[in-house]
This record gives C-alpha cells, sequence and structure tokens, in this order.
C-alpha cells in the first residue's frame, strides 16, 4: 500500500536557524506532492505544491521543497525560520489517476521555534 | 468565493451514544468530499471520500459512517461511539487537485 513517511516527530529550533522536514513516499507511478501546515488553533493550509515541472517548489511564508524522483522524496526546507512558524507540518502524496486523487498523508512533524 | 463549514468545533459524547458530523460547502459544484480523522500521534487517515450525491467510498472499515444527502453537504456518523473513535475529524473538498480543508471537529468519547 502507499504511504507517505515523515521522519521526524518533533523538531525544535531557534529562530533564525535552517529548517529540513523530510518527506518520503512509497509508490512508484506519478505523483502529486502537498505540504500542508496547521498553526495551533487554525485550519489546514497548503504551504506548496508540485504537480509537474521545476521540481523546486516555492511555496507561501519563504518555504520551498525539492522533489527528487529518485529518492522519492519531497523535502520541505526553509532558510530562517521564525517563531511564528511554529506549527505542525504534514506532507502529502496523490496519486495521479488513482483513488479520485484522494490525499494520502504523513504522520505530521511538529517544530516549535524558539524566541 | 469557496468555503466549507464543519460543525462543531469540539464534541465530547459518552461511549455508545449516537455522533453526526455535518459538513457545508459554498461557492462550487460537485466537489469532491472527504472525511478524515487525525488521532493522537498519527497522521491523517481518509476515511471517507464522495464523488457526488449518494455515492460513498470507504477507506477503513469502522464504526463509522458517511452520506451525501445534498452536493455540497457531508455527513459522518455513528449510531454507537467507541472510545477509539476519539480524534480529530476534518472535512474536505477538492476541485481539479486542490483541497480545502474544514477547521475540524474535536471529538472525545468519554
Amino acid at each position: 500500500a502507499q504511504s507517505v513517511s515523515q521522519h521526524n516527530h518533533h523538531v525544535i529550533l531557534s529562530e533564525a536557524a535552517s529548517l529540513e522536514l523530510g518527506c518520503n513516499y512509497s509508490y512508484g507511478g506519478t505523483v502529486n506532492l502537498f505540504w500542508y501546515v496547521q498553526y495551533p488553533g487554525q485550519h489546514l493550509q497548503l504551504l506548496l505544491k508540485y504537480f509537474s515541472g521545476d521540481p523546486l517548489v516555492k511555496g507561501i511564508k519563504g518555504f520551498e521543497a525539492e522533489f527528487i524522483k529518485s529518492k522519492f522524496s519531497f523535502n520541505l526546507r526553509k532558510p530562517s525560520v521564525q517563531w511564528s512558524d511554529t506549527a505542525e507540518y504534514f506532507c502529502a502524496v496523490s496519486l495521479y489517476g488513482g483513488s479520485q486523487g484522494n490525499l494520502i498523508f504523513g504522520k505530521g512533524t511538529k517544530l516549535s521555534v524558539k524566541p | 468565493s469557496q468555503t466549507i463549514h464543519q460543525w462543531p468545533a469540539t464534541l465530547v459524547q459518552p461511549v455508545g451514544s449516537p455522533l453526526s458530523l455535518e459538513c457545508t460547502v459554498e461557492g462550487t459544484s460537485n466537489p469532491n468530499l472527504y472525511w478524515y480523522r487525525q488521532a493522537a500521534g498519527r497522521g491523517l487517515q481518509l476515511l471517507f471520500y464522495s464523488v457526488g450525491i449518494g455515492q460513498i467510498s470507504s477507506e477503513v472499515p469502522q464504526n463509522l459512517s458517511a452520506s451525501r444527502p445534498q452536493d455540497r453537504q457531508f455527513i459522518l456518523s455513528s449510531k454507537k461511539l467507541l472510545l477509539s473513535d476519539s480524534g480529530f475529524y476534518l472535512c474536505a473538498w477538492s476541485l481539479t487537485g486542490r483541497y480545502t480543508f474544514g477547521s475540524g471537529t474535536r471529538l472525545t468519547v468519554v
């Protein structure tokens, strides 16, 4: 069965530190890739997505992610985090043409940024 | 603009009681609708999805059911709640691959 793995359950950083959250998926076919963020008490929001084209995707709030097909990875990065980035981050995959494009989520990574 | 409404925001129910969570979508027609659950320490798990009125697909066998009586209404139900039904339930809709999520319902079964 297809799955999404997020390697870090909880990441703690100081402000201005660089961030990289890992995401790997298991599926050999074409995928669409997403990163979602859930700030405390708020809706799940789309940070960025990859459907095709340039594998380096830029999203909102200075986030970016790189799709490396050979590694089945879609890691999220930010060069300098802020306290306001404290949130839970979810990687998700939808299988192109399969299951109505249903999203398969990773277990999430909680990011805590210390001021 | 498209919006999604989900209620209630929090719910505490005793074991064995029934459940009904409602989700409605505005500003779009014939969306795909989804119910996800996030249990403590786990990721978001797809429970049900619907591609049209009366069409429900279940991804995980469980104590819950879903119905779509109208194009923009999606209801999650249970006849008798279990402790293991506790969690955070999210409704979502999608159109052309773009997903929008509701604000969620935190259900605690006691």
